[in-house]
């Protein structure tokens, strides 16, 4: 069975700095991971991808992650945080072994202080 | 193009009603899931369609709950006789086709609170 730990409940940058968000996965087979954004009041948004193609996989709104087997670890940064990057963050990891439905982290809130 | 929307966005109920959630996902999607976000357990699946059949029902909390979709679009969610501990936001998303790179894409969600 697949799962993802969100290490961080809450996690405070000053607008500018480095946004580290972890991700670590727990799969049997290899993964396809994912992060979603998600603003209050809203939906889930996809910010980006990892299906075995890259390591490093690019998103929108200048986030990225690392794929990394040795550490199990799908950890989402983006270089220089903005005010408008608070939100609440989700890890997700495919479930391979039927429908293909998400399973969840339990989410990482993003503070950004001006 | 539209994206999957929901209804209501907000619902109060008494303890003991029955309501209907509904869902109208992407047109063309035969992928559909339901997944409800509450303070206590995060984020869940409830249930997955594949056109109009449920072949994983597995998240459903209990027999109270319930979905049905038809001409492979519009899907409700039902739950019976609601108990406070439903209050939470209930999610839909769909997908293009049935796969683990395919990319879920969510709705707004309905709040559902519980009295």
């Amino acid at each position: 069975a697949q799962s993802v730990t969100q290490l961080g409940s809450h996690v405070s940058v000053s607008e500018g700095a480095l946004v580290l968000l972890r991700c670590n996965y727990s799969s049997s087979v290899p993964p396809y991971l994912f992060w979603y954004v998600q603003y209050p009041n809203q939906g889930l948004q996809l910010l980006l991808k990892y299906t075995s193609a890259a390591t490093l996989v690019k998103g929108i709104n200048g986030f990225e992650a690392e794929f990394k087997k040795s550490e199990t670890s799908f950890h989402l940064t983006k270089p220089s945080a903005h005010m408008s990057d608070a939100a609440e963050y989700f890890c997700a990891v495919i479930n391979t072994s039927g429908t293909y439905k998400y399973i969840f982290g339990t989410g990482t809130r993003l503070k950004v202080l001006a | 193009g539209a994206g999957v929307s929901q209804s209501p966005s907000n619902k109060v109920t008494e303890k003991g009603k029955d309501v209907e959630l509904r869902c109208d996902p992407i047109s063309g999607h035969t992928a559909l899931y339901w997944y409800r976000q509450s303070l206590g357990q995060g984020l869940e699946f409830l249930i997955y369609f594949q056109g109009n059949s449920a072949p994983d029902k597995s998240g459903l909390p209990s027999d109270r709950f319930s979905a049905e979709r038809t001409g492979g679009s519009v899907s409700t969610l039902t739950i019976q006789r609601t108990q406070q501990e439903d209050s939470a936001v209930y999610l839909c998303a769909s997908s293009l086709i049935m796969g683990p790179a395919d990319t879920q894409y969510f709705g707004p969600g309905t709040r559902l609170t519980v009295l």
